[in-house]
């Protein structure tokens, strides 16, 4: 059955970086989008970045831009989110989520998520 | 790109039928059907409900549907159950090449 498991949350201090892993398993991988979306605790869903399947084509949310960068790995069946600079704000559990086959920005199946804590 | 707006809580009766309403702007939902629909319990990952505004994916009960007129998508769920007591979310591409949540709603099945 599809599988997304992400990896790589932590505390980490303001300034500082992190890099979230998705391993994924139980489809092919390389044929689907993929996001990052996170949640704030006790708050609503926020997405963070978009890869196309071949990673030629990658989006960010402004809260993000120019400090998170997004790529894949499709033969290692692999998500990643490069984090840098982080913020207090940036605290959320990330989702890393597959795109619904041959449907554009859906999202059918979501890991568990990683806990992701910014704080001195 | 702000959040889409939707109502913080709808309640209703077993049985009953609610609406959850998503208003956006000319930037997303007035000019895309890339609106989606999200079921999430506390503590749980969301689950897609509706695509393309109006769609439900395999194994999704038909008690869910969806609509969209102008800037404003529709999630109604009819014959409520006590399973449905979850946050909902709408979601909508934007003309920015990004894609936009709601601000969410509990639904509380009295």
């Amino acid at each position: 059955q599809v599988q997304l498991v992400e990896s790589g949350g932590g505390l980490v201090k303001p300034g500082g970086s992190l890099r979230l892993s998705c391993a994924a398993s139980g489809f092919s991988f390389s044929d689907y989008y993929m996001s990052w979306i996170r949640q704030a605790p006790g708050k609503g869903l926020e997405w963070v970045s978009y890869i196309s399947s071949s990673g030629s084509t990658i989006y960010y949310a402004d809260s993000v831009k120019g400090r998170f960068t997004i790529s894949r790995d499709n033969a290692k069946n692999s998500l990643y989110l490069q984090m840098k600079n982080l913020r207090a704000e940036d605290t959320a559990v990330y989702y890393c989520a597959s795109g619904l086959w041959r449907q554009l920005w859906s999202f059918e199946y979501w890991g568990q998520g990683t806990l992701v804590t910014v704080s001195s | 790109q702000s959040a889409l707006t939707q109502p913080a809580s709808v309640s209703g009766s077993p049985g009953q039928s609610i609406t959850i309403s998503c208003t956006g702007t000319r930037s997303d939902i007035a000019v895309y059907n890339y609106v989606s629909w999200y079921q999430q319990y506390p503590g749980k990952a969301p689950k897609l409900m509706i695509y393309e505004a109006s769609n439900r994916p395999s194994g999704v009960s038909n008690r869910f549907s969806g609509s969209k007129s102008g800037n404003t998508a529709s999630l109604t769920i009819s014959a409520l159950q006590a399973e449905d007591e979850a946050d909902y979310y709408c979601t909508s591409y934007t003309s920015s090449s990004t894609l936009v949540f709601g601000t969410g709603t509990w639904v509380t099945v009295l």
